[in-house]
C-alpha cells in the first residue's frame, strides 16, 4: 500500500543521547516535512526537503539534523542540544509545488 | 514564523448538532487545507481549497475559502461520536520555494452521545 512509515512509534531516550527518527514513503513525492508537535501548539515545522540532496530550516531546526540521500527517506536525528526534545514528531509529504501534505502516524519520542 | 488564529481551542457538543470553526490570517494565504486528528496518530486530510470564494464539501463537512484569502471556515453538519478529535486549519503561500504549510493551533472536538 502507498503510504508514508515513521519508526519507531514510541521511543525513550536518556539525556544526552542522539536517536533518529526513521521516514518512509512510497509515494514518489519529492517533497518531504518534519513537524514536532507540543500539546496545545499545533504543527511546527523542523525541516523540510524539495529535493534529494537538498533541504532547508524550518522554524525550530535548532537541536535537529536531517539527511536527504534518497527520495523515498528522510530521516530525522534528535541531537543532545535539543533542550526539550520530549514530543511527537510527524513526518510528511508532498508533491512540492504546493497543495496537499500526507502525514505518517508519528513517533513519540519521551527523554528520560 | 507566520500565523493563523484558529478558533475555537475546544468545543464541547451533543450528538446531532452543527459545528463551525475558522481560521484567520494577517497574510494571504493561496491553499488552504483542513485536517482531523485522531490520539495517536497523523493527521488526515479532510479538505483542500485553492480559490478564493471556493465552496467545497466532503459528505457532512464543508469548508470555505474566504474571499480576502485570509480566512477559511469549516463546518460539520449533524456531528456524531467519530467526530472527536482535533481539527487543524493550514494555509500555504505559494509561489517560488514557498511551499511550507502554516498551521493553526488546532480545535479540539468532543461529541457528547
Amino acid at each position: 500500500d502507498g503510504g508514508i512509515t515513521q519508526s519507531p512509534k514510541y521511543l525513550f531516550r536518556k539525556e544526552g543521547q542522539n536517536v533518529t527518527l526513521s521516514c518512509e514513503q512510497n509515494l514518489n513525492h519529492d517533497a518531504m516535512y518534519w513537524y514536532r508537535q507540543d500539546p496545545g501548539q499545533g504543527l511546527r515545522l523542523i525541516y523540510y526537503s524539495q529535493i534529494v540532496n537538498d533541504f532547508q530550516k524550518g522554524d525550530i531546526a535548532e537541536g535537529y539534523s536531517v539527511s536527504r540521500e534518497k527520495k523515498e527517506s528522510f530521516p530525522l536525528t534528535v541531537t543532545s542540544a535539543q533542550k526539550n526534545p520530549t514530543a511527537f514528531y510527524l513526518c510528511a509529504s508532498g508533491w512540492g509545488f504546493g497543495g496537499e501534505l500526507f502525514f505518517g502516524e508519528g513517533s513519540r519520542l519521551t527523554v528520560l | 514564523g507566520q500565523q493563523l488564529n484558529q478558533s475555537p481551542q475546544s468545543m464541547f457538543i451533543q450528538e446531532g448538532e452543527d459545528v463551525s470553526m475558522n481560521c484567520t490570517s494577517s497574510s494571504i494565504f493561496n491553499t488552504w487545507l483542513w485536517y482531523k486528528q485522531e490520539p495517536g496518530e497523523g493527521p488526515v486530510l479532510l479538505i483542500a481549497l485553492y480559490k478564493a470564494g471556493e465552496l467545497t464539501s466532503n459528505g457532512r463537512l464543508t469548508a470555505q475559502f474566504g474571499i480576502t484569502r485570509k480566512d477559511s471556515f469549516l463546518n460539520i453538519s449533524a456531528s456524531i461520536p467519530s467526530d472527536v478529535g482535533i481539527y487543524f486549519c493550514a494555509g500555504q503561500r505559494g509561489g517560488g520555494s514557498n511551499y511550507k504549510l502554516t498551521f493553526g493551533k488546532g480545535t479540539l472536538l468532543t461529541v457528547n452521545p
